[in-house]
């Protein structure tokens, strides 16, 4: 099966600065990753995905590291601002024809004024 | 557009009661997810729908809990006998199906339920 799990599971940075939010996963043939951002009282939302072809994804202020020597991802958001504040969670999916997401157990991130 | 739609949003209910929770997912995803997320928790995977498939319900926690998926879109989870540990948010998530089966999945916004 598939564990994932997390580093941290709160995080304060002041606004402004970068926020970087780590995941480890167990399984070495999970090909497919996802990170998701909670906030309060509602479900989670994507903000960007990587594939196991690739070591490194970017989108609008976040950036996605992937590391399968170490089976370590990590979620980079640059000049973090408090609209992010909320609960980061990684989700696995573990192979070719894997349906199912295993998800860790979630970073708070606060971005302090 | 619509997304995915949960109801009731917060249900309390005494300890033995049933309860049924309704999920609709955004229009032309054929593939359904049930989690629940327990204060604190990250999200325990319960019953996947695809199409015309068996659904997979290897993450249902007992013999209590029972999901329906009727003509493909509305799915409803149902909880018999419910008991206090059942309290947790119930989410549903849709997402459409590559070959592979998988795809990003959208999230509705969740039933808190309370078992007092």
């Amino acid at each position: 099966g598939e564990s994932v799990g997390l580093h941290l599971p709160t995080l304060s940075v002041q606004e402004g600065d970068n926020s970087i939010i780590n995941c480890a996963y167990s399984n070495s043939a999970s090909d497919y990753f996802i990170w998701y951002k909670q906030e309060s009282g509602k479900g989670p939302q994507f903000i960007i995905d990587i594939r196991s072809n690739m070591d490194k994804r970017q989108g609008q202020r976040v950036t996605v590291l992937l590391n399968k020597t170490v089976k370590h991802l990590s979620l980079q958001i640059a000049a973090t601002q408090p609209g992010d504040s909320a609960v980061y969670f990684c989700a696995v999916y573990s192979g070719a024809g894997s349906y199912q997401l295993t998800f860790g157990k979630g970073t708070k991130l606060s971005v302090i004024p | 557009g619509a997304g995915v739609s949960q109801s009731p949003s917060n249900k309390v209910t005494e300890k033995g009661k049933d309860v049924e929770l309704r999920c609709d997912p955004i229009s032309g995803h054929t593939a359904l997810y049930w989690y629940r997320q327990s204060l604190g928790q990250g999200l325990e995977f319960l019953i996947y729908f695809q199409g015309n498939s068996a659904p997979d319900k290897s993450g249902l926690p007992s013999d209590r809990f029972s999901a329906e998926r009727t003509g493909g879109s509305v799915s409803t989870l149902t909880i018999q006998r419910t008991q206090q540990e059942d309290s947790a948010v119930y989410l549903c998530a849709s997402s459409l199906s590559p070959p592979s089966g998988r795809g990003e999945q959208f999230f509705g916004p969740g039933t808190r339920l309370t078992v007092l």
